[in-house]
């Protein structure tokens, strides 16, 4: 199985900060690889997928690259309302696996 | 307005049995693929199963394979699943979401709030 590895594991940034995460495949998963926001207490919300393409609704300080191992998830200019918990999936081949998560604190 | 609203969860004990329910409103729900996506209490996302828009596929993880059925019920715009030999490591809120495609595209656009499962005994 492909496994999915995000870093880092808890980010602190303040308010304007630029942020990225990146998050590796095992195996190279082309571009079929999304980003999913989680708030505490709130189902996840599709940001990106397709590697870069913006899910419809979400603002464009989000932005998705990369492509076969390596993605990243860049904000462009940290708002308050982004402090939340991000993680990959990989969706080219069962079990779809999720990276495990990384948290983006208030510093 | 899409909306996934899931119910069924609760307290069971280790080898038992419950059913989640999510249904489905504000799109066309037999167009498009469905799965279950749970969250241990302070864990990350781990796919469960899913089922194409049709019914005729399904798809389940290693870990719940064989204890755990989905399916769907069109006609009424709702998803099921049934759990049995219910184990401590089921423990776990479990999402409802509705996938981008009819197959499994297993591209999550819309998410439910939630039915948290607990067993213990």
């Amino acid at each position: 199985d492909i496994q999915m590895t995000q870093s880092p594991s808890t980010l602190s940034a303040s308010v304007g900060d630029r942020v990225t995460i990146t998050c590796r495949a095992s195996q190279s998963v082309s571009t079929w690889l999304a980003w999913y926001q989680q708030k505490p207490g709130k189902a996840p919300k599709l940001l990106i997928y397709k590697a870069s393409t913006l899910q419809s609704g979400v603002p464009s300080r989000f932005s998705g690259s990369g492509s076969a191992t390596e993605f990243t998830l860049t904000i462009s200019s940290l708002q308050p309302d982004d402090f939340a918990t991000y993680y990959c999936q990989e969706y080219q081949s069962y079990p779809w696996p999720f990276g495990q998560g990384t948290k983006v604190e208030i510093k | 307005e899409v909306q996934l609203v899931e119910s069924g969860g609760g307290l069971v004990r280790p080898g038992g049995s419950l059913r989640l329910s999510c249904a489905g409103s504000g799109f066309t729900f037999m167009k498009y693929a469905m799965s279950w996506i749970r969250q241990a209490p302070g864990k990350g996302l781990e796919w469960v199963s899913g089922i194409t828009g049709s019914g005729a596929d399904t798809y389940y993880a290693d870990s719940v394979e064989g204890r755990f059925t989905i399916s769907r019920d069109n006609s009424k715009n709702t998803l099921y699943l049934q759990m049995n030999s219910l184990r401590a490591e089921d423990t776990a809120l479990y999402f409802c979401a509705k996938d981008s495609s009819s197959t499994m595209a297993v591209v999550f656009d819309y998410w439910g709030q939630g039915s948290l499962v607990t067993v213990s005994s």
